[in-house]
């Protein structure tokens, strides 16, 4: 399995909070990717990473923020949540070594905005 | 933009029936082709791959061919088990921007297997 932990793995919180989600990988890939997922839609891309300091957005990234300082360590950031923000995030992870663009994920983060 | 149709559900069938769950694509470049499975409470696993036109992936008895004309990867099993019961969801990675922005997936199908 590769080496990806997402943190926290459940989290219940109140709308108009901050909320920080974290992947940790122990790879060394390059690329890395936050998703959603919700019934009726699959997963969505919200904003990716393609080395230390480089980013960019995806399909939903509406009241998303990312920042990732460090190879291994990619942070999700929810600035102020909402309940249209209750879902499952994965985290993703891709050397593109091979040119296939395979992705590996975490086991998910599943966060409840009340 | 790129996109993926897969029929979306539940599928049920009984066990060691044959399976095939449709998988049709949109893309501007010469994408790559997958499909993924996620079963209850965990994330998603690659089940298989295609690379390039004609190309069959396969796997745990799982198997699709990457079918260019018809823009389609179906997946297929000739003998389900009750195992099977999950989440499986086809993608797509265009390569023709260097395939960075990740993967763009179809909504999954839940697939029953009933004893």
């Amino acid at each position: 399995d590769a080496g990806i932990t997402q943190s926290p793995r459940h989290k219940v919180t109140e709308t108009g909070t901050p909320v920080t989600l974290r992947c940790h990988q122990t790879e060394n890939h390059r690329y890395m990717y936050w998703y959603r997922q919700d019934p009726g839609h699959g997963l969505r891309l919200i904003h990716y990473s393609y080395g230390v300091k480089d980013t960019d957005k995806g399909e939903v990234s509406d009241g998303y923020s990312v920042s990732r300082s460090k190879t291994e360590d990619f942070l999700l950031t929810l600035e102020s949540a909402t309940s249209s923000q209750t879902s499952v995030y994965f985290c993703a992870i891709s050397g593109q070594g091979q040119g296939t663009g395979e992705l590996f994920f975490g086991e998910g983060s599943r966060l409840t905005v009340l | 933009g790129d996109s993926v149709t897969q029929m979306e559900g539940p599928v049920t069938l009984s066990e060691e029936a044959f399976l095939t769950i449709n998988c049709t694509y949109t893309a501007t470049g010469y994408p790559s082709l997958f499909w993924y499975v996620q079963y209850p409470g965990e994330g998603l696993q690659l089940l298989l791959k295609a690379t390039k036109a004609d190309d069959k992936g396969s796997n745990k008895g799982f198997e699709a061919t990457y079918r260019k004309e018809t823009t389609s990867f179906h997946l297929e099993k000739g003998s389900v088990q009750v195992s099977d019961s999950a989440v499986y969801f086809c993608a797509l990675s265009d390569q023709s921007g260097g395939g960075a922005d990740g993967l763009t997936f179809g909504k999954g199908t839940h697939l029953i297997i009933q004893p």
